[in-house]
């Protein structure tokens, strides 16, 4: 167990939906990332926040948004989905960002399908 | 933009035979990361090399970064059936190392 938790588990909508994926970093954490892993694409970072704040975009679509609220759980919308959407979507968390020596840890994931 | 390429995509051994995967950047990487992730669960940070040339082990497990920071590996000695799993090597450049790319891993299998 990472400490991380992320709801639901999983997740059945239809094209065109829109769904918010939940994530609560480890205690004291204060970053947290998105990725989406499907089979054709893999592991893809999508985007990540340190206390509150925006700090790093990766490949996220316009369609997708996330945030991080003040007490540090984050919450990814993705919206008027497509089936290629249909993905395993991790959060991660860090006591710090990138560039200093520290782990990430992941939680479970969340499985969404697109009907 | 960066494209992290990973390879082999699949490597079957015995049991107690070494495994060694490759991961190499289109640009200059600031850092690298490895991960591991077994089959139904979710990756777990390995570790972070950070300085040209640099070298780090974990027990059986040995990690490089390239002196030009542009390629790493990771290197299993004497594979046991728990290493079992998909490993993936993540590079990091841009301004705030802001662009995070992961390569598509390669699957280990071990036979008994």
């Amino acid at each position: 167990d990472s400490g991380v938790t992320q709801t639901p588990k999983h997740l059945i909508t239809a094209t065109g939906q829109r769904v918010t994926l939940r994530c609560s970093p480890r205690s004291g954490d204060l970053s947290v990332y998105w990725y989406q892993q499907s089979l054709d694409q893999g592991l893809q970072f999508l985007i990540q926040y340190y206390n509150g704040e925006e700090r790093a975009k990766g490949n996220i679509l316009e369609r997708f948004s996330a945030q991080q609220f003040p007490d540090l759980h984050s919450e990814l919308n993705l919206s008027s989905l497509e089936l290629g959407d249909s993905a395993l979507y991790f959060c991660a968390s860090s006591v710090g960002g990138w560039g200093t020596d520290y782990e990430q840890y992941f939680g479970p994931g969340t499985r969404l399908t697109v009907t | 933009g960066q494209q992290v390429m990973q390879i082999p995509q699949y490597q079957h051994v015995q049991e107690g035979e070494d495994f060694t995967t490759y991961c190499n950047s289109s640009t200059t990487l600031s850092n690298i990361q490895w991960y591991k992730q077994r089959p139904g669960g979710h990756p777990v940070f390995l570790i972070q090399l950070v300085k040209s040339g640099e070298v780090k082990k974990q027990k059986r497990l040995t990690f490089q970064f390239g002196e030009a920071k542009k390629n790493s590996s990771l290197h299993i000695t004497a594979t046991q059936t728990t290493d079992v799993g998909t490993y993936f090597c993540a590079g990091h450049s841009g301004t705030n190392n802001n662009d995070m790319r992961f390569g598509a891993g390669t699957r280990l299998t071990v036979k008994p």
